[in-house]
Formats: structure tokens, C-alpha cells, sequence
């Protein structure tokens, strides 16, 4: 069974960057047909998909995020992470990492992480 | 403000049916038969509920079933229980600059 298990820092100052990283077990990041996102869900809001990258390392994001977001992989690990830069109260929120399955006529978020709050305040 | 659009709350009484919509446009809901569904209970992550607009992954009751009309999608929980309280969220691939898109969440309530 699919695990995946966010981690990092939960309080992260104005105008710092936010960094998480997503550990995946039972499963390869590398295995074809996979996108790896980080989604976002403000207290009280919707659901933000934020990107993903493939299991090739090609990387999409969220257009209203793209100036500030990298996400990364490390094969070796089996681990994929998220940096958001210059970060604002805007940018609190649980995020979440998630296998994203869009190949052979299907496209869904199958698997999800339990979510991770990154609060940002001085 | 979310690119799908969803009623905020929903209510029925146990045994009851209840649908909830996800409006969308020709450039993601209407477009493609990419839409999902997810239940999300209180502090706790989404949970895939529906996918590709009406199937059912393993494990889900079979009271709920997903279908679309152009550029709305819809989510039929029949058979209203207690547990099926919870948040839910319509997704669907889109066309463009933005690859995935949420709708903001309808709130269903069990009276």
C-alpha cells in the first residue's frame, strides 16, 4: 500500500522560504505514468493544487505560484520536496502531498499524505 | 476564488439522497471526463471518493455515484448516513496554463 508522509518546518517566517519534503514508501516515485503534487488548503478554504513533477523530473506548476515555487525529487530516497519563496500569511495553510495518476485514460489524486500546517508569522 | 464551482452546503436527513454540483467550463469539467471527487472529514487528508466522473475506486460504498452534464459535474450520495457529515471536493483536469483545478468545497450536513 502507497504511503506518503510530509515533513518540515511548521512556522516559517514572512518573506522566508517554506520548505517540505513528501516520503513515499510502498511504492517508486520513478514508476512511469505518475506525477508527484503538492496541493495546499488554507483554514476554512478550498483545496490549491500547487505542481507536480513527473516521474521523469519534468516539473508544472500553478500559474499563481510559478515565480515562487520549486519542486524537486531525490530518486535515492524516494522523496519529492516543495520550496516556496518569500512567503506572506497568504501562503498559511496544510499542505498536502499526493500521487497524482494521470495516464491511460484517468486522471485523479489517489493517494494523499495525513497534511502538514505551515503557519507563517513573525 | 476557486476555478470550479460548488454550493458551500449541502444538508439531508439519514436515508435521504443528496446531490452537489461542480460547475465548471469547456476548458476542464466540459472538456474532458477527468473529474474527481473527494470526501474530506474534519482535520483529516481528502480521500478519493470518485474519479473519471462516475467510477468508484475499491473500497468506496457503491451509494456513491458521480455523473456529468456538460460543464457540470455532479456527486449523488443516496442512502444518507451519519458518517457521509464531511466536506467535499469536485476536481477536474483542465486545459491551459493550469493543469489541475479544485472547486471550493461543499460542507454536507447529516440532520
Amino acid at each position: 500500500q502507497l504511503q506518503l508522509q510530509e515533513s518540515g518546518s511548521g512556522l516559517v517566517k514572512p518573506s522566508q522560504t517554506l520548505s517540505l519534503t513528501c516520503a513515499v514508501s510502498g511504492g517508486s516515485i520513478s514508476s512511469g505514468g505518475h506525477s508527484w503534487s503538492w496541493i495546499r488548503q488554507p483554514p476554512g478554504k478550498g483545496l490549491e493544487w500547487i505542481g507536480y513533477i513527473y516521474h521523469t523530473g519534468t516539473t508544472y506548476y500553478n500559474p499563481s505560484l510559478r515565480s515562487r515555487v520549486t519542486i524537486s525529487a531525490d530518486r535515492s530516497k524516494n522523496q519529492f520536496s516543495l520550496k516556496l519563496t518569500s512567503v506572506t500569511a497568504a501562503d498559511t495553510a496544510v499542505y498536502y502531498c499526493a500521487r497524482d495518476y494521470c495516464a491511460a485514460g484517468s486522471c485523479h489524486f489517489d493517494y494523499w499524505g495525513q497534511g502538514t500546517l505551515v503557519t507563517v508569522s513573525s | 476564488q476557486s476555478a470550479l464551482t460548488q454550493p458551500a452546503s449541502v444538508s439531508g436527513s439519514p436515508g435521504q439522497s443528496i446531490t452537489i454540483s461542480c460547475t465548471g467550463t469547456s476548458s476542464d469539467v466540459g472538456g474532458y471526463n477527468y473529474v474527481s471527487w473527494y470526501q474530506q472529514h474534519p482535520g483529516k487528508a481528502p480521500r478519493l471518493m470518485i474519479y473519471d466522473v462516475s467510477n468508484r475506486p475499491s473500497g468506496v460504498s457503491n451509494r456513491f455515484s458521480g455523473s456529468k452534464s456538460g460543464n457540470t459535474a455532479s456527486l449523488t450520495i443516496s442512502g444518507l448516513q451519519a458518517e457521509d457529515e464531511a466536506d467535499y471536493h469536485c476536481s477536474s483536469y483542465a486545459s491551459g496554463s493550469t493543469l489541475r483545478v479544485f472547486g471550493g468545497g461543499t460542507k454536507l450536513t447529516v440532520l
